[in-house]
């Protein structure tokens, strides 16, 4: 079966700091991967997608990135965290005979 | 352009009553998807349906049903004799030929014992 990780679970960072936070999934070849914020009390906001090694489509201009450096990892970074940047942060992935999205439990950031 | 509104914020019942969370969506698409995902307070969203644009058949799950409309643009989500374990954040969403898949804002549901 497939699963989907996200970590770390919380982080708590200084405005300025760099952020990596990483997704993997499981079970699983050549996945569409998604990432996602939800602010406090909102909706989902889509960052970047991906449908391959490398391959990065960017939604939102911010100071956030993606790659893609393997098949089933998908990795969200910044060089210099602002406090906007708190949320809770969703990886997802479709599944290959279907296009629902699953999504992984989250990284709920809070930047000070 | 395509969009997804959900109009009811917040909805609180008491327990056993029948709750209706509303989805209205637009697109030029003839092809597309929707869907419902439940976030509960642990915030994971949980995959509930996925219906095809072709498709209009009213699907029941348990307690759950969905009422799609292509008439209307809606795909309406029904859960009968609410329970506390329903309490969550209910999302709507839409996906067509692209990869990219837009979300409405959320209902939150609160059942009250």
């Amino acid at each position: 079966s497939q699963t989907i990780h996200q970590w770390p679970a919380t982080l708590v960072q200084p405005v300025g700091s760099p952020l990596s936070l990483e997704c993997t999934v499981e079970g699983t070849s050549n996945p569409n991967l998604y990432w996602y914020r939800q602010a406090a009390g909102r909706g989902l906001q889509l960052l970047f997608y991906s449908v391959g090694i490398g391959q990065i489509s960017s939604e939102v201009p911010q100071n956030l990135s993606a790659s893609r450096p393997q098949d089933r990892q998908f990795i969200l970074s910044s060089k210099k965290l602002l406090l906007s940047d708190s949320g809770f942060y969703l990886c997802a992935w479709i599944r290959g005979d279907g296009n629902e999205q699953f999504f992984g439990p989250g990284t709920r950031l809070t930047v000070l | 352009a395509q969009k997804v509104t959900q109009a009811q914020t917040e909805i609180s019942v008491v327990e056993k009553e029948d709750v209706t969370l509303d989805c209205v969506y637009e697109t030029r698409d003839t092809t597309y998807y929707l869907f419902w995902y439940k976030q509960p307070p642990s915030g994971e969203l949980v995959f509930l349906i996925r219906r095809n644009s072709f498709d209009e058949q009213n699907e029941i799950s348990g307690r759950y049903s969905w009422n799609f409309q292509k008439s209307t643009s809606s795909f309406n989500f029904t859960i009968t004799a609410s329970q506390v374990v329903d309490s969550a954040v209910y999302f709507c969403a839409l996906a067509s030929g692209t990869y990219k898949y837009i979300f409405g804002t959320g209902t939150r549901l609160k059942v009250l014992a």
